[in-house]
C-alpha cells in the first residue's frame, strides 16, 4: 500500500494566520482526500483534491477557508485560512491507489489556533 | 447515504476473540463493507472489505450476514494493541459518491490485559 508523508505533524497557530499542510505519496493514486477530526470526534471529509483541477468541497467547507492544491498524482496540500480556534483540529490526509482497494491515511497535522 | 450503526464501546479480554457488531439495514446491492481502525494518534488504518462473502485476512475476519443488513468483524485473539476505534463504513461503488468514505462514530475497544 501507498506510504504518505504528512508534514508538519502539528503546530501552534494564532488567530487570523494561516496554515499549509502537505501530503506526500510515495507512488502515484487515483484520487486523494482530505479530512478533518475535530476533537474527540469522528472523522469528517473536506474535500477530494482533483489533480490539475479545482477540489470538490463537501458541504460546509469552502474554498476560500480550505483552498487545496493537487499538482500532480502524488502530491497534495491543504490550506487552513484566517485560523480561529473552533479549526483546531487534525487534520489527515487519505488516498487510494487502486479503485476498490483499501485507503491510505497519513498520521495527520495536529493543528491548535490560539 | 447508507448508515451503519455500531455500539460505542465495548471490553475483551487480551488473548480472547472480539466480535465488533454493525448494522446496516438500508445497505445497497452495491455498497461494499469496509472496516478501518484508528490506533491512538493515528490515523486511521484498513482493516477488511466484504460484499457477500465472508473474508479472512492476516488481521481480521469478516462475517457477513445472508441478507447483508448487518456484519461482524472477528479479532480471533485480541492484544493490548488492538485497543483503538473501529470504523465500519459502507462505500458504494456504483456512485460517484462511493469514490470516499463516510465514517460514523465507530465502537471504541477496550482490551484489558
Amino acid at each position: 500500500s501507498a506510504v504518505i508523508s504528512q508534514k508538519p505533524s502539528r503546530d501552534i497557530c494564532q488567530r487570523g494566520t494561516s496554515l499549509t499542510i502537505q501530503c506526500q505519496v510515495d507512488s502515484q493514486v487515483t484520487m486523494m482526500f482530505w479530512y478533518r477530526q475535530q476533537p474527540g470526534q469522528s472523522l469528517t471529509l473536506i474535500a477530494t483534491a482533483n489533480q490539475g483541477s479545482e477540489a470538490t468541497y463537501e458541504s460546509g467547507f469552502v474554498i476560500d477557508k480550505f483552498p487545496i492544491s493537487r499538482p500532480n498524482l502524488t502530491f497534495s496540500t491543504l490550506t487552513v485560512s484566517n485560523m480561529s480556534p473552533e479549526d483546531s483540529s487534525i487534520y489527515l490526509c487519505s488516498v487510494v491507489a487502486v479503485a476498490g482497494s483499501g485507503y491510505t491515511f497519513g498520521s495527520g497535522t495536529r493543528l491548535t489556533v490560539v | 447515504d447508507a448508515k451503519t450503526t455500531q455500539p460505542n464501546s465495548m471490553e475483551s479480554n487480551e488473548e480472547e476473540p472480539v466480535h465488533l457488531p454493525c448494522n446496516h439495514s438500508t445497505i445497497s446491492g452495491t455498497d461494499y463493507i469496509h472496516w478501518y481502525r484508528q490506533l491512538p494518534s493515528q490515523g486511521p488504518e484498513y482493516v477488511i472489505h466484504g460484499l457477500t462473502s465472508n473474508v479472512n485476512n492476516r488481521m481480521a475476519s469478516l462475517a457477513i450476514a445472508e441478507d447483508r443488513k448487518s456484519s461482524t468483524l472477528i479479532l480471533h485473539r485480541a492484544t493490548l494493541r488492538d485497543a483503538a476505534v473501529y470504523y465500519c463504513i459502507l462505500r458504494d461503488v456504483g456512485t460517484n459518491a462511493g469514490n470516499m468514505l463516510t465514517f460514523g462514530g465507530g465502537t471504541r475497544l477496550m482490551v484489558k490485559p
